[in-house]
């Protein structure tokens, strides 16, 4: 059963214009959400977070969109670059049942192109 | 400021050896947790544990494998008598002590192969 679905295993955008990422997800407990950035041979790196209080969080170039209702968020980055070229991960956890173990969806790998 | 390290970034078993991998948590956390990738998924929640406790193995399988972190050193994933479905990429991630901003920091990653 995955709980964390995400459902475009690669995106491909030019360079300068808006990426958008995509992530569902089942669990109606999860209430905290991250997105990190993985190249090839490395460790995730994190990006950004939001609280399910929160439907909005923005950090320079990227912003993450959270619809409790539809069990859905997103990410975007504007404007791409060919370094976020990487597979991006969207995670959640239920941290208000003090469960802090992190649920991975299977990543969407983004090539922006210049 | 060191992140979190893991040692071997590489490890080759035979089957039926024993496998230990490494994981320093970053300076000031307590929290540790080890996940796993296998080849085209997502990383897969192992155990979390904090110094000399284990808070939650929900994802450990059920044999052959136990992890530690105790009062001194770093925390250990071991894996006894090691089968070729053991081949996986296995990621450590230390948070801090502030649950309000609960983010995991991961290592590089051990990439074990089992021949």
């Amino acid at each position: 059963d995955q709980q964390v679905k995400q459902n475009s295993p690669s995106l491909s955008v030019q360079e300068g214009r808006i990426s958008i990422l995509n992530c569902d997800y089942t669990n109606s407990m999860f209430d905290y959400f991250l997105w990190y950035k993985k190249y090839p041979a490395e460790g995730p790196t994190f990006l950004i977070s939001i609280s399910s209080i929160k439907d909005k969080n923005e950090d320079g170039r990227f912003t993450v969109f959270l619809n409790k209702s539809a069990k859905h968020l997103s990410l975007h980055i504007v404007p791409s670059q060919p370094g976020d070229s990487a597979v991006y991960f969207c995670a959640a956890s239920d941290r208000g049942g003090s469960n802090y173990k992190l649920t991975f969806g299977k990543g969407t790998l983004l090539t922006v192109n210049p | 400021n060191a992140g979190v390290m893991q040692n071997p970034r590489h490890l080759v078993r035979r089957r039926g050896q024993e496998a230990r991998l490494r994981c320093s948590p970053m300076k000031g956390h307590s929290h540790v947790y080890w996940y796993r990738q296998l080849p085209e998924e997502g990383l897969k929640f192992m155990v979390y544990l904090q110094k000399e406790n284990i808070i939650d193995e929900s994802g450990m399988p059920k044999e052959r494998f136990s992890a530690e972190f105790p009062k001194e050193g770093p925390s250990i994933l071991r894996i006894q008598q090691v089968v070729r479905g053991d081949s996986a990429a296995y990621f450590c991630a230390s948070s801090g002590e502030d649950r309000s901003s609960d983010i995991q920091y991961f290592g590089a990653g051990t990439r074990l192969s089992v021949l």
